[in-house]
């Protein structure tokens, strides 16, 4: 089975800040998908933004980018001016190319925006 | 677009008792799958369930279970509750393809006592 792995508990940031998460996963596939889910105190998991294993080429989406190293296995997320609706709990999932929908998600980092 | 609707949200059931949750998917979505949050295990699949056939099963046991109708909603069952069963369940829906992003609900919180 894969394994993802947050070692990130919590993390804090100053509103306007940057901050980085991390991520790193054990697999053994060479094609598979990777993920960054939100999860803001009202429980509803929204995401933040996908990665697929083929692409070098690291995703971006608005405030929020990854590193992709695909050697070391990890996958970071990186948010950029950070602003207090970005407080959540973060979920790096983890989705093998070739079998259906079985998301692999690490335990979480929950992020506070500080005013 | 209505999202993923889960019902009820919050349940309190006893040990020894059988509980059944139930998803309705986004409007042409054909994947569900359901997954178990714990504070300490974070989240953990459960079934993946696309076209009523389970696609994808997670390491639980047997007690739990579930179904997909033919409208892709879809009901888990979880029979003989445990302590440790108490949890926020989440589904969440899909195309089914595997680069679509998973549309999730808000969850049912199932305390055991």
């Amino acid at each position: 089975a894969q394994t993802v792995t947050q070692s990130q508990p919590e993390m804090s940031v100053q509103e306007a800040e940057t901050v980085t998460l991390s991520c790193t996963y054990d697999t053994s596939e060479n094609n598979y998908y990777l993920f960054w889910y939100k999860q803001p105190p009202s429980r509803q998991m929204i995401l933040v933004i996908r990665q697929e294993a083929y692409k070098q080429q690291n995703a971006t989406e608005n405030r929020f980018s990854v590193n992709f190293q695909k050697a070391a296995k990890s996958f970071s997320l990186k948010i950029s001016d950070s602003q207090l609706g970005d407080t959540a709990m973060y979920f790096c999932a983890f989705l093998e190319a070739n079998t259906g929908n079985q998301f692999y998600f690490g335990t979480g980092t929950s992020l506070t925006v500080i005013p | 677009k209505a999202g993923v609707t889960q019902t009820p949200r919050y349940l309190i059931k006893t040990r020894g008792q059988q509980v059944t949750l139930s998803c309705s998917p986004i409007s042409g979505h054909r994947s569900v799958s359901w997954y178990q949050q714990t504070p300490g295990q974070g989240l953990q699949f459960l079934f993946e369930y696309f076209s009523e056939t389970q696609r994808n099963k997670g390491n639980f046991p047997g007690r739990f279970s579930g179904r997909q109708f033919s409208n892709s909603r879809s009901e888990m069952n979880v029979s003989t509750l445990e302590l440790g069963d108490s949890a926020l369940y989440l589904c969440a829906s899909s195309f089914g393809d595997r680069n679509n992003e998973q549309f999730f609900g808000p969850g049912t919180r199932l305390t055991v006592l």
